[in-house]
C-alpha cells in the first residue's frame, strides 16, 4: 500500500494558523472515519493528536482541529506557539484489515 | 496511568533475529490491542502489525510475512515482536502502541512505548 500524500513541509509565524493535508484514496482516507492525526518532536515518540478524523484526546489543546473532504484530510493548528514545531503524521485504515500513514510534514514555526 | 516500557537498543549481524519487548501497565492489559510501527532514521512511520492481547491472534503487513512474529505474556502483560532475517534497511526504531479502542481495533493509537533502537550492522 502507498503511503498517504502530505506536504513536505510547511512554516508559519506564531499565532497564524496553518493547514495540512493529507491525501489518500476512495480505499482509505476516503472510506472510513478511522483517521488520525501524530505530532512527533525529535528523539520522542509520536502523540495522538486528533482520532476519528476530527475528535481530540484528552488534554490536547483545541488550537488542533480536523477535518476530511472525499479523499482528503486535514489538520489545522492554530494560533501557533513555538511548541507546536514538529513532524505531524495522518493515518488511515484500508478495509479494516491494515493500516497507512503519511509520508509526514515538518511543521517549522518561524 | 497507561504506560509502555519497551526493551533497549539492539545491534544485530545481517540475517540475524531481534526480539524487542513492550511491557504494559496502568490498564487491562487484554482490552487493548498492540500495534508495532517502525521508523528507519530520518524516515516516516511503518504499521507492521498488531496482535490481541486477549486471544495472541495477530494480523500482519504484508510486506513483513513470513519475516515478523508477534507474542504475548498474559502473566508479564508484555507483548513481544520478533523479526528474522535481518536485513541493514531494517535498521530503524521500533515503537509499540496501544489501540485505542477496548475490546475493538480502531487502528488509532493513544499510547507508545518510548521506542527501541535496532541497528542492523555487519
Amino acid at each position: 500500500q502507498s503511503a498517504l500524500t502530505q506536504t513536505a513541509s510547511v512554516s508559519g509565524s506564531p499565532g497564524q494558523s496553518i493547514t495540512i493535508s493529507c491525501t489518500g484514496t476512495s480505499s482509505d482516507v476516503g472510506d472510513y472515519n478511522y483517521v488520525s492525526w501524530y505530532q512527533q518532536h525529535p528523539g520522542k515518540a509520536p502523540q495522538l493528536i486528533i482520532y476519528d478524523v476530527s475528535n481530540r484526546p484528552s488534554g490536547v489543546s483545541d488550537r488542533f482541529s480536523g477535518s476530511k473532504s472525499g479523499n482528503t484530510a486535514s489538520l489545522t493548528v492554530s494560533g501557533l506557539q513555538p511548541e507546536d514545531e514538529a513532524d505531524y503524521y495522518c493515518s488511515a485504515v484500508i478495509s479494516t484489515t491494515t493500516l497507512v500513514f503519511g509520508g509526514g510534514t515538518k511543521l517549522t514555526v518561524l | 496511568q497507561v504506560q509502555l516500557v519497551q526493551s533497549g537498543a539492539e545491534v544485530k549481524k545481517p540475517g540475524a533475529s531481534v526480539t524487542v519487548s513492550c511491557k504494559a501497565s496502568g490498564y487491562t492489559f487484554s482490552s487493548h490491542f498492540i500495534h508495532w510501527v517502525r521508523q528507519a532514521p530520518g524516515q516516516g512511520l511503518e504499521w507492521m502489525g498488531v496482535i490481541n492481547p486477549s486471544g495472541g491472534s495477530t494480523r500482519y503487513t504484508h510486506r513483513f510475512q513470513g519475516r515478523i512474529t508477534m507474542t504475548r505474556d498474559t502473566s508479564t502483560s508484555t507483548v513481544y515482536m520478533e523479526l528474522s532475517s535481518l536485513r541493514s534497511d531494517d535498521t530503524a526504531v521500533y515503537f509499540c502502541a496501544r489501540d485505542i479502542c477496548s475490546n475493538g481495533l480502531c487502528y488509532m493509537f493513544d499510547s507508545w512505548g518510548q521506542g527501541a533502537l535496532v541497528t542492523v550492522s555487519s
